[in-house]
């Protein structure tokens, strides 16, 4: 599976949107992206993945560069809750196993 | 309803023991898995069963042991527990896909089981 690069961390403003960068520069053609998040003391929790299109749903959006080396999570109105550790990963067709990098601390500030 | 339980939610043991953990999934998936997150808080994939079958074996000691009594429970026994065991393990299931959307297999967790070897 390929490797990601996250930054380790960011901070946000509640109400306002978190931009969450995910680098990914040599995912191949079959290989999507994933993105889960882990709020403190508890399980991963999945929020979206997406292979080359553009994907929303209630929780975030993805974009993903039109190379597909890079993509971003948006969190549209940010709340205290959000606070967690965000994870990209990039995932084989095939796949079964999710590599977990080490992720972004986003802080949610009021 | 929790879609993925784990029992016991804490479990502290001497060095030595042998201990299980249990894990059932309620939302009819057919793949299981096992995941570790140590004190540097990061998640490795242990085991993966699918339909009761071992799939994914990452290298993990011989001492750890899962059992899938059926597609709803994948448990982990550990034996000869040791202080580096000490740490969260997660176990997640997920529903195979038929093909032309492979990759697309959402993985559930549960809430953890964290476990202190003293």
């Amino acid at each position: 599976d390929a490797k990601t690069t996250q930054p380790p961390s960011m901070d946000c403003a509640e109400g306002r949107a978190a931009n969450l960068p995910c680098n990914h520069s040599t995912i191949s053609g079959n290989e999507y992206v994933y993105w889960y998040r882990q709020i403190h003391s508890q399980g991963p929790q999945y929020i979206i993945h997406g292979l080359k299109n553009n994907e929303t749903n209630e929780m975030a959006s993805l974009i993903i560069t039109e190379d597909r080396k890079s993509s971003t999570l948006i969190l549209p109105h940010a709340t205290l809750r959000d606070t967690a550790v965000y994870y990209c990963i990039v995932r084989r067709e095939y796949g079964n196993k999710l590599v977990f990098g080490a992720g972004t601390i986003l802080r949610v500030k009021s | 309803d929790t879609a993925v339980s784990q029992t016991p939610k804490y479990l502290v043991t001497q060095m030595g023991n042998d201990k299980s953990i249990k894990c059932e999934q309620n939302l009819g998936h057919d793949t299981m898995y096992w995941y570790k997150q140590d004190s540097k808080k990061f998640l490795k994939i242990m085991f993966s069963y699918n339909n009761k079958e071992l799939i994914i074996n990452e290298t993990v000691p011989n001492r750890f042991s899962p059992k899938s009594p059926d597609k709803a429970h994948l448990n982990l026994h550990i034996n000869s527990l040791e202080l580096g065991d000490s740490a969260v393990y997660f176990c997640a299931s997920s529903q195979a896909v038929q093909a032309g959307k492979r990759g697309q297999e959402t993985q559930y967790f549960g809430p953890g089981t964290r476990l202190l070897v003293l």
